[in-house]
């Protein structure tokens, strides 16, 4: 059955840097784009980035443009979020989610998420 | 950048009733980039609807999806206690894939 799990959260200080790491079973991680995204505590989901089946193409939000980068490692089937001077408005669970839908980048499939907490 | 808005923000109904969520867009989606997707409280998020109609696997026959160009709706023929949680609709069409603010549908 189709697995992700998310690990790399925690507590870190505003400007701080940490690598988010999603691991994936189940599927043939090198045929699917892959998400990232994102949810404050006690608010709605907002879509951070993604990354093309083939790594040719990554598209981010305007909150996090510049400073997150998506990559990823089909050797190791992971997925990977390096996220770069960490504000409080970070503060969020972070998914990683499938784009699964033949021809589109419609998400079918999500991880449970890793809390990211940025507090000094 | 597309905005989604949802409507309304809570929507109280009993179960037995029929639940209509709307989901408007600043631009026209290609009706084939619109997604809707469940989520309960302490959970993941889940597709529900893809394509604005299609419903994916295992997803029961009381949900449906509907709308195009910048009008989409889901609706929930008969609610079941399990369905009272919060909706989200989501865009595809272009980057960035913003999503709605969300709906709360909760018990009367």
């Amino acid at each position: 059955q189709v697995q992700l799990v998310e690990s790399g959260g925690g507590v870190v200080q505003p400007g701080r840097s940490l690598r988010l790491s999603c691991v994936v079973s189940g599927f043939t991680f090198s045929n699917y784009g892959m998400h990232w995204v994102r949810q404050a505590p006690g608010k709605g989901l907002e879509w951070v980035a993604v990354i093309w089946y083939d790594g040719s193409n990554k598209y981010y939000g305007d909150s996090v443009r510049g400073r997150f980068t998506i990559s990823r490692d089909d050797s190791k089937n992971t997925l990977y979020l390096q996220v770069n001077s960490l504000r409080a408005e970070d503060t969020a669970i972070y998914y990683c989610a499938r784009a699964g839908i033949s021809g589109t980048a419609i998400i079918d499939y999500w991880g449970q998420g890793t809390l990211v907490t940025v507090s000094s | 950048e597309i905005v989604l808005t949802q409507s309304p923000g809570t929507l109280s109904l009993s179960p037995g009733e029929r639940a209509t969520l709307s989901c408007r867009a600043s631009q026209s989606v290609t009706s084939s980039y619109l997604a809707w997707y469940q989520q309960k409280p302490g959970q993941a998020p889940s597709l529900l609807i893809y394509a604005a109609s299609s419903r994916a696997t295992g997803i029961p026959d009381r949900f449906s999806g509907g709308g195009s160009g910048t009008d989409f709706t889901l609706t929930i023929s008969r609610l079941e206690a399990e369905d009272f949680a919060v909706y989200y609709c989501q865009q595809f069409g272009s980057s960035p894939y913003t999503f709605g603010q969300g709906t709360k549908l909760e018990i009367k």
